[in-house]
């Protein structure tokens, strides 16, 4: 039974450019998180989605940044027009249901230069 | 990476008395940190420790760490209702990050 599975690892990325983060649940779960953790910190939430809908995206900066957990296929959390200050990595979790145990994939570490 | 033990699985306590969770982890670590995930939210960063420290606190909480044991615990001294959630340790090695299974506290009021 595959764990979250986040990629890739590592990306690097010019300012302007489009960063593009996939994650892809355990086996059976339908409740995606995401985090954004900078050097030295604890992770920060940014959203919450199920299958098809942003739950709450209270952690997400107001432009640049969105996400979606489309019917088939997975989350995708999409930052365009990178700039340094998102340097950063980026975890998803998922969960069985709501409140369920999130599990967590092993991060990608985006890299602006 | 789902990695890392925490114990008690589950801790049903009263309101007023204090929640000890303790985490384990298998290898040095550069700082360890602790989360509480309210039901049907994300997580939310509690506290973090580094390895060179042994103790700290922040407001009712107080965590240690034995890096000989390789293990941490988090008190939360005067429960409250409001406390009931689940509390998660992660550890912290370079550029990787790995999580406990989680403690499930109920505070009864």
């Amino acid at each position: 039974n595959a764990g979250v599975m986040q990629n890739p690892r590592h990306l690097v990325r010019r300012r302007g450019q489009e960063a593009r983060l996939r994650c892809s649940p355990m086996k059976g779960h339908s409740h995606v998180y995401w985090y954004r953790q900078l050097p030295e910190e604890g992770l920060k939430f940014m959203v919450y989605l199920q299958k098809e809908n942003i739950i709450d995206e209270s952690g997400m900066p107001k432009e640049r940044f969105s996400a979606e957990f489309p019917k088939e296929g997975p989350s995708i959390l999409r930052i365009q027009q990178v700039v340094r200050g998102d340097s950063a990595a980026y975890f998803c979790a998922s969960s069985l249901e709501t409140g369920g145990l999130q599990f967590f994939g092993p991060g990608t570490r985006l890299t602006v230069l | 990476s789902q990695q890392g033990e925490e114990d008690p699985q589950a801790l049903s306590i009263q309101e007023g008395e204090n929640a000890t969770m303790n985490c384990s982890y298998k290898t040095s670590i550069n700082n360890l940190q602790w989360y509480r995930q309210n039901s049907g939210r994300g997580l939310v960063h509690l506290i973090l420790i580094r390895s060179n420290e042994r103790e700290k606190h922040s407001g009712r909480l107080r965590v240690t760490l034995d890096t000989s044991k390789k293990s941490s615990s988090l008190l939360i001294t005067a429960s409250r209702a409001a406390d009931t959630a689940s509390y998660f340790c992660a550890t912290s090695r370079g550029d990787d990050m790995r999580f406990g299974a989680g403690t499930r506290l109920t505070v009864k009021p």
